[in-house]
């Protein structure tokens, strides 16, 4: 099965750099994904990466290690709409980019 | 990437009774996901609705409790049964994207049972 852990909930401030960190342990692996979660809405694809190395797109980037069973989603020159949840999740092999498991979330707060 | 809608948006049930939640696509897709969405919590997969086949449920869901049609391409149902006020979430469809790794979700139903 998979097991992944994320942060509860951080905190930033508008214009900083934020770096959400997800680990996994899984037999198997085909890819991490990060998704954005605003209150009250569904989650939207952020980023995904499957090999190691990192992944740039705009504000955003991610990282992913494979033997360390470890990313995360960097978010610069924050702003209060980046406010909202972050979920990584792992593409188990058999189902590639189509059967994710989530991570719980991690609750971001951006302050003024 | 593909427009998905879900009906109702919201609802509040009595325990014992069922509610049926419809996804439409606005594109043909072959897999269709059911995931569920407790208050304050991730996304737990129930199952993944296939067309013409059997959905295949995840630990911990049955088809008794969660039964699931998948008539065509485009459109599918999930309905949550008898039920009690645990079943209180957000449901959430989902469809693969033409890449296949990403996935794009509907607006969600979020359903409270008193």
């Amino acid at each position: 099965g998979q097991n992944i852990d994320q942060p509860t909930e951080m905190t930033a401030t508008e214009g900083a750099i934020v770096q959400i960190n997800c680990t996994y342990q899984t037999s198997g692996f085909n890819g991490l994904f990060w998704y954005q979660q605003h209150a009250g809405e569904a989650p939207t694809f952020l980023s995904y990466n499957v090999l190691d190395g990192l992944e740039e797109k705009g504000r955003f980037s991610s990282f992913l290690s494979r033997s360390k069973g470890y990313s995360y989603l960097l978010l610069k020159e924050l702003q209060m709409k980046d406010s909202a949840s972050y979920l990584c999740a792992v593409s188990p092999p058999e189902d590639y980019g189509q059967n994710f498991v989530f991570g719980p979330g991690t609750r971001l707060s951006v302050l003024p | 990437s593909a427009v998905i809608s879900q009906k109702p948006s919201r609802d509040i049930c009595q325990r014992g009774t069922s509610l049926t939640i419809q996804c439409q696509v606005d594109s043909q897709v072959t897999m269709m996901f059911w995931y569920r969405q407790q208050p304050g919590q991730s996304l737990t997969l129930i199952a993944t609705a296939n067309q013409g086949s059997e959905a295949t449920y995840e630990s911990g869901f049955v088809i008794d409790k969660f039964p699931i049609s998948r008539p065509n391409l485009t459109f599918s149902t999930l309905t949550v049964s008898n039920m009690s006020p645990e079943d209180s979430s957000i449901y959430l469809c989902s469809v693969g994207g033409e890449s296949s790794y990403e996935q794009y979700f509907g607006p969600g139903t979020r359903l409270t049972v008193t």
